[in-house]
């Protein structure tokens, strides 16, 4: 069976440091992968998705970046955290093979910036 | 047109009773439309979704329906129970793109009270 991992499940930093969350899948291969963030009591926003290994977009412009070194491995980096970077990250992964649009979450990585 | 407009932002409802959750697309484009339960502090994990080749989808106490004509679909608890208090998310997507993006609505709070 699939499983995603992310980490780690929580994180604390100071304004201007760097980031990095790491999110994996097992049990599939060539997912799709995605990266959400999800403010406080709100909706989830789309930040990035993969299609593929090297193969990311940007839904929305910001001082993160992501990254997919591996086919089940996807990363999500800043170089200078700012207060608006808090929120709860998710990471989640949908199967080609089955239907693209299944999307399948991780358990997230809760980002307080102070 | 890319919205999905969710309604109510919260719903209390009595323990037994019906709770119904409204979302409404603009996209025609769209042909799969998915619920997602969220706990507080977890991943959003798929509770029950629905093709436009259906108007209805029924599993256990959770039904979709759908109506294609209105460009609507609900989501229908029956028997209402206090662990089905959540936040609950309806989504849209176009399965012909290779992305499998899904459209989120901005998400209900279900109370249950005992």
């Amino acid at each position: 069976s699939q499983t995603i991992h992310q980490w780690p499940a929580t994180l604390v930093q100071p304004v201007g440091s760097p980031l990095s969350l790491e999110c994996t899948v097992e049990g599939t291969s060539n997912p799709n992968l995605y990266w959400y963030r999800q403010a406080a009591g709100r909706g989830l926003q789309l930040l990035f998705y993969s299609v593929g290994i090297g193969q990311i977009s940007s839904e929305v412009p910001q001082n993160l970046s992501a990254s997919r070194p591996q086919d089940r491995q996807f990363i999500l980096s800043s170089k200078k955290l700012l207060l608006s970077d808090s929120g709860f990250y998710l990471c989640a992964w949908s199967n080609p093979g089955e239907g693209r649009d299944t999307q399948y979450f991780g358990p997230g990585t809760r980002l307080t910036v102070l | 047109q890319q919205q999905v407009k969710q309604s109510p932002q919260s719903l209390i409802v009595q323990k037994g009773g019906i709770s119904i959750i409204n979302c409404a697309y603009e996209n025609t484009a769209f042909d799969y439309f998915p619920w997602y339960q969220q706990f507080p502090g977890k991943g959003p994990a798929l509770l029950i979704a629905i093709r436009p080749d259906v108007s209805e989808k029924k599993e256990g106490r959770f039904t979709i329906s759908f109506n294609k004509s209105a460009k609507q679909f609900s989501l229908h608890i029956m028997d209402s129970q206090p662990g089905d208090s959540a936040t609950y998310f309806c989504a849209a997507s176009r399965g012909s793109s290779n992305t499998g993006k899904l459209i989120f609505g901005q998400g209900t709070t279900l109370q249950v009270k005992p």
